[in-house]
């Protein structure tokens, strides 16, 4: 099945502990993106990655790091979190950019006390 | 910039009464338009999209929307709405290929609730 898989779902973590939110596709798509919602805000784009060592920033990008090593993961890093960085995080992905719309993963709600 | 406007929060319809959920982008190029759906502690799911083709552009669950240029709306309709089509709607529309940002811009979104 075409997807887009993020781990953990659920994740409540301490401030200043460092984190990963893992994000794999098997679908080849060369673009991904990383997105966090807030309530009243919508989805603001955090990091995206056209394709392979290819990444740039996207609105919100203070406090996060990305890494595109290989083309089916794109994972986002927590340095240092703070309870600003509580949010639903999405990862997605695209065969390119702009035409075909993105497929989604389910999320990963982080609470960061 | 291109930019997009949902004109509604908040949307309340009875259950076998038409949707409508409204949709306004600005854009210096034609773009591409997108409908999306949220259920509740789900992920965001592609409706439908408008990428230069015909200007009426059918969805899944019986959704579709139109693609109108000169008033620069791309309204998401459905004739009769379901108990399970309450859920949050995002349009969003592509960035112009040649800025350099290469994103998608999506609207603060439209919640539905269907009313039995």
């Amino acid at each position: 099945e075409a997807q887009v898989t993020q781990n953990p779902r659920y994740l409540i973590t301490v401030t200043g502990k460092k984190l990963t939110v893992t994000c794999s596709q098997n679908m080849n798509h060369e673009y991904m993106s990383w997105y966090r919602q807030d309530p009243g805000l919508g989805l603001r784009q955090i990091y995206y990655s056209m394709n392979v060592e290819v990444t740039d920033k996207g609105d919100v990008p203070e406090g996060y790091k990305v890494s595109r090593k290989e083309k089916r993961n794109f994972p986002l890093i927590l340095e240092s979190p703070s309870p600003n960085q509580t949010s639903l995080y999405f990862c997605a992905s695209s065969p390119t950019i702009l035409n075909y719309g993105y497929t989604f993963g389910s999320g990963t709600r982080l609470t960061v006390v | 910039a291109q930019s997009v406007t949902q004109l509604d929060s908040h949307v309340s319809v009875s259950e076998g009464t038409p949707v409508l959920l409204r949709c306004n982008y600005s854009s210096s190029y034609s773009p591409s338009l997108f409908w999306y759906v949220q259920h509740p502690n789900k992920g965001l799911q592609l409706l439908l999209k408008y990428t230069s083709a015909a200007t009426l552009v059918k969805g899944i669950n019986g959704f579709e929307a139109e693609f109108k240029k000169s008033e620069t709306s791309f309204h998401l309709t459905k004739p009769s709405a379901h108990m399970s089509d309450a859920a949050e709607y995002f349009c969003v529309v592509s960035d112009n290929p040649t800025s350099g940002t290469y994103k998608y811009i999506f609207g603060t979104g439209t919640r539905l609730k269907v009313l039995a």
